[in-house]
């Protein structure tokens, strides 16, 4: 049971705009920073956004987040075949002293 | 060019020990926040501890499932550290992560090092 709750799956068809949800509380998305990463398959995990809405250099401007209150979201515009991913949200946890993680959604391109 | 490189990894029976390296080139290690994360085969990521910076005195914490079994060391002259794996069991099978980490500001994350605990 991850302490941030993201769907199992997503889906789109090419050109669509998709959305993941990030659900957590107080104590980690109310008032820590959000990060999502993007991983294929047999590979590291590759940070897509940070400090909630910030993308690194590099990360096309398809990829956006935003976060309200305790929960952060994660869209994905102008779908492509490429994106089809895991997608996991993180952020650190006060009460647990230690950084938490959501438990994927697998992103489906159809 | 910020880099992190993993090491050490392998197979180990239960109840063995084995020790990570995570080795950072481009920028100083004694400045920055280190993360270990692991991530089961097929299963999702895991944070399992940290270790501040030496403005931070670094201090460490560590995840509930590894506590009192793993622990972070730090050699700063060899910009390295070190993830001290003890007492395993077979749900420690996972890669295991070293990412560079500020709050607000962009990670890093190495290419992990896979550890097998079996029999």
């Amino acid at each position: 049971q991850s302490v941030l709750t993201q769907p199992p799956s997503a889906s789109g068809t090419p050109g669509q705009r998709v959305t993941i949800s990030c659900s957590g509380s107080s104590s980690n998305i109310g008032k820590q920073y959000v990060y999502w990463y993007q991983q294929l398959p047999g590979t590291a995990p590759k940070l897509l956004i940070y400090g909630n809405d910030q993308r690194p250099s590099g990360v096309p401007d398809r990829f956006s987040g935003s976060k309200s209150g305790a929960s952060a979201s994660l869209a994905i515009s102008g779908l492509r075949s490429e994106d089809e991913a895991d997608y996991y949200c993180a952020a650190w946890d006060d009460s647990l002293s230690g950084r938490v993680f959501g438990g994927g959604t697998k992103l489906t391109v159809l | 060019e910020v880099q992190l490189g993993e090491s050490g990894g392998g197979l180990v029976q239960p109840g063995g020990s084995l020790r990570l390296s995570c080795a950072a080139s481009g920028f100083t290690l004694s400045d920055y926040y280190i993360d270990w994360v692991r991530q089961a085969p097929g299963k999702g990521l895991e944070w399992v501890g940290r270790t501040r910076n030496k403005a931070k005195s670094y201090t460490t914490d560590y995840a509930a499932s590894v506590k009192g079994r793993f622990t972070i060391s730090r050699d700063d002259s060899k910009n390295s550290l070190y993830l001290h794996l003890n007492s395993l069991n077979t749900e420690d099978s996972a890669m295991y992560y070293c990412t560079r980490y500020t709050s607000g500001e962009p990670d890093y994350w190495g290419q992990g090092t896979l550890v097998t605990v079996s029999s």
